[in-house]
């Protein structure tokens, strides 16, 4: 089965409103990062939080590590956080390769 | 200015045809990757490079290889290019080891005709 699953798979919110996202994963995870992905495609890196909280600016990361499970909080969504948020986990295997999930498609309405 | 650079942007070739496409960090990172996008947007990893020690995806075709130089540099080699190859590379490094960050580039888009 997947090992990282993503929800929900698309977000709709209004501009101003916060959201959460959410990430789970099947196997243990050594490190856990959160990307932005634009909608020409290019990929940038959130944050990195294998375990506990992260802030930075809007953005909030909270790792349950022994429950497997991650959220990214977006507080007062701009149109400009339009894209796809991304969570990926490197499973621990000393190979330091990144396994995705397939992301959360979010849109704003402004 | 330090990130990672890709080139070609994009790239547009028959089947059957050799492709090669090139990768920089200037990160001062020691480990560098290639990952691949495919249409339905899932990425997936290719191959991770460290210290001459290279880490093959099982489910790569033999047909792809990564090409070093140092560790600044990891191109993406295609022999002989197949439709399903149709797709996003991205490159990506960081430092070893279990809790540091990968950085992306832009990424290179394939379209196998």
């Amino acid at each position: 089965g997947q090992q990282v699953q993503q929800s929900p798979s698309s977000l709709v919110l209004q501009e101003g409103e916060n959201a959460e996202l959410q990430c789970n994963f099947s196997s243990t995870a050594t490190q856990l990062q959160w990307f932005y992905q634009s909608p020409g495609g290019s990929l940038v890196s959130l944050l990195s939080n294998p375990s506990g909280t992260k802030h930075t600016g809007r953005l909030t990361s909270t790792t349950v590590t022994k429950e497997r499970r991650s959220s990214l909080h977006i507080s007062s969504s701009q149109t400009t956080d339009s894209g796809t948020y991304l969570c990926a986990i490197d499973r621990g295997t000393g190979s330091n390769r990144l396994t995705f999930g397939k992301g959360t498609k979010f849109s704003l309405i402004p | 200015e330090t990130a990672v650079f890709q080139t070609p942007n994009y790239h547009v070739t028959q089947v059957g045809n050799e492709v090669s496409f090139n990768c920089k960090q200037t990160l001062g990172h020691d480990t560098m990757y290639w990952y691949k996008q495919d249409s339905k947007k899932l990425l997936k990893i290719m191959f991770s490079y460290n210290n001459k020690q290279l880490i093959v995806n099982e489910t790569v075709p033999r047909r792809f290889s990564p090409q070093s130089s140092d560790k600044a540099h990891l191109n993406l080699r295609i022999k002989s290019v197949e439709p399903e190859d149709s797709a996003v590379y991205l490159c990506a490094s960081s430092y070893w080891g279990f809790s540091y960050e990968q950085y992306f580039g832009p990424g290179t888009r394939l379209t196998v005709l």
